[in-house]
């Protein structure tokens, strides 16, 4: 079974600093994996996404993510964080093909503060 | 980028009463739709996944007879959450399956329920 642990709920970091919000995975089969964010009042977004191709995965907003088998870890990063990135972050993997999809499962989140 | 509507944003209902939700692809066509439910400050629950033109597939300990689910047509699908009870205030989040894919997912902004 598929399964995804954010190990933060909560990361406080300052304007300008750089962001590591930490996401390790569990599967059977090399999965598909998902960063979204979503804020205050608003749907979710993809941030991210990595399909077996490239291990450094970038995205959008300055944010990248690299996969690390051995690790089984997808950890989010940003160099230089900025007060718009204050938000809820999910981390995502793919369980399951049944039907012609593939179901999403959902970290807890983590909730990113960035302060002046 | 792909864009999915739901509509109402927020409703308040009084408790026994029956309301629907409508979740729109409005730049694509979803084949498949999700349901997907969030409590406060928790992660997001697969509720059920509805393809057009057939029956929903819920996930279990979800009540088929209490969250009706209608995929009629390509771009739009439909929860009706009947009967509804305080318990079951929430916030309900749609996306669509955009074609092509198994698995990337384009969000509605949710619909916050609250039933009295």
């Amino acid at each position: 079974a598929q399964s995804v642990t954010q190990l933060d709920s909560h990361v406080s970091v300052s304007e300008g600093t750089p962001v590591l919000l930490r996401c390790n995975y569990s599967s059977s089969y090399s999965p598909s994996l998902f960063w979204y964010v979503q804020h205050p009042n608003k749907g979710l977004q993809l941030l991210l996404k990595y399909t077996s191709a490239a291990t450094l995965v970038k995205g959008i907003n300055g944010f990248e993510a690299e996969f690390k088998k051995s690790e089984t870890s997808f950890h989010l990063t940003k160099p230089s964080a900025h007060m718009s990135d204050a938000a809820e972050y999910f981390c995502v993997v793919s369980g399951g093909f049944s039907g012609g999809y593939n179901k999403l499962i959902f970290g807890a989140g983590t909730r990113l503060a960035v302060h002046p | 980028g792909a864009v999915v509507s739901q509509h109402p944003s927020w409703v308040i209902c009084k408790s026994g009463t029956s309301v629907k939700i409508e979740c729109r692809s409005l730049d694509f066509q979803a084949t498949t739709m999700f349901w997907y439910r969030q409590f406060p400050k928790q992660s997001l629950m697969l509720m059920a996944t509805s393809n057009e033109g057939s029956k929903a597939t819920y996930e279990q300990g979800v009540e088929k007879d209490k969250f009706l689910i209608n995929h009629a047509s390509l771009t739009l699908s439909t929860l009706t959450v009947t009967s509804a009870h305080p318990e079951d205030s929430s916030f309900y989040i749609c996306s669509g399956l955009i074609g092509g894919t198994t698995d990337t997912q384009y969000f509605g902004p949710g619909t916050r329920l609250t039933v009295l």
